[in-house]
């Protein structure tokens, strides 16, 4: 059974500083994906990490995968409060399943 | 071009009742999946379908039943509502081949049973 697990689950961040939230998976995968929810709305996907050594940027969000670490992360870089979001890790299945860590719920602060 | 969309959006039931939630997909999508989110468990599949006619059991599968007649909808049934069963629900749908790698998310339905 595939454990995805996210660190950490609650995450105070302070305006204009770096944090990374860490996605770790349990078994093979190639393809882990990023969404952002926030209150009441449904998952918005941000990245889609398809090979090893994979980075992708978008604005102050920027997200890379280690296939053999078995290990995605999540860096924001210089925290704004727009970013106050649940951010979600998913990892493929066979029948393109996905299976979900918990979240990391994201409070930026002035 | 409307995506993934759920009916109905909100629903209180009472224990024991039945009701099915509807999903539909214009993407032409082959796969579609039911997941349902609880406070502090991210989401998990219930059930999931790889084509017209066909369906399987994800990692929660008791209580609800689905159906998958035409590829354009996904119907997920609850036979006899239970206060466990109080979620948010969330269907998606993805296609195959190609660069389609992403599941598309409906706005979701929630679902509280007294």
């Amino acid at each position: 059974e595939l454990k995805v697990e996210q660190n950490p689950l609650f995450l105070s961040m302070q305006e204009g500083k770096n944090y990374t939230i860490y996605c770790n998976y349990s078994t093979t995968s190639d393809r882990l994906y990023w969404y952002r929810q926030d209150p009441g709305k449904s998952l918005e996907s941000l990245f889609v990490l398809l090979s090893n050594g994979a980075v992708k940027q978008e604005g102050r969000l920027m997200a890379s995968l280690d296939t053999k670490a078995r290990l995605s992360t999540l860096h924001i870089t210089a925290a704004v409060h727009d970013l106050s979001a649940t951010y979600f890790c998913a990892v493929d299945m066979a029948d393109y399943k996905l299976s979900f860590g918990a979240g990391t719920t994201v409070t930026v602060r002035a | 071009n409307a995506g993934v969309t759920q009916t109905p959006k909100f629903r209180v039931l009472k224990t024991g009742q039945s009701m099915t939630l509807l999903c539909a997909q214009d993407m032409n999508h082959e796969y579609m999946y039911w997941y349902r989110q609880d406070p502090g468990m991210g989401l998990r599949l219930i059930h999931y379908s790889v084509g017209e006619g066909t369906t399987a059991k994800g990692e929660v599968p008791d209580g609800y039943n689905v159906s998958r007649l035409k590829k354009q909808n996904f119907l997920l049934g609850l036979e006899s509502a239970a206060p466990s069963q109080t979620s948010v629900y969330f269907c998606a749908s993805r296609g195959t081949g190609g660069a389609s790698y992403e599941q598309y998310f409906g706005p979701g339905t929630r679902l509280t049973v007294t």
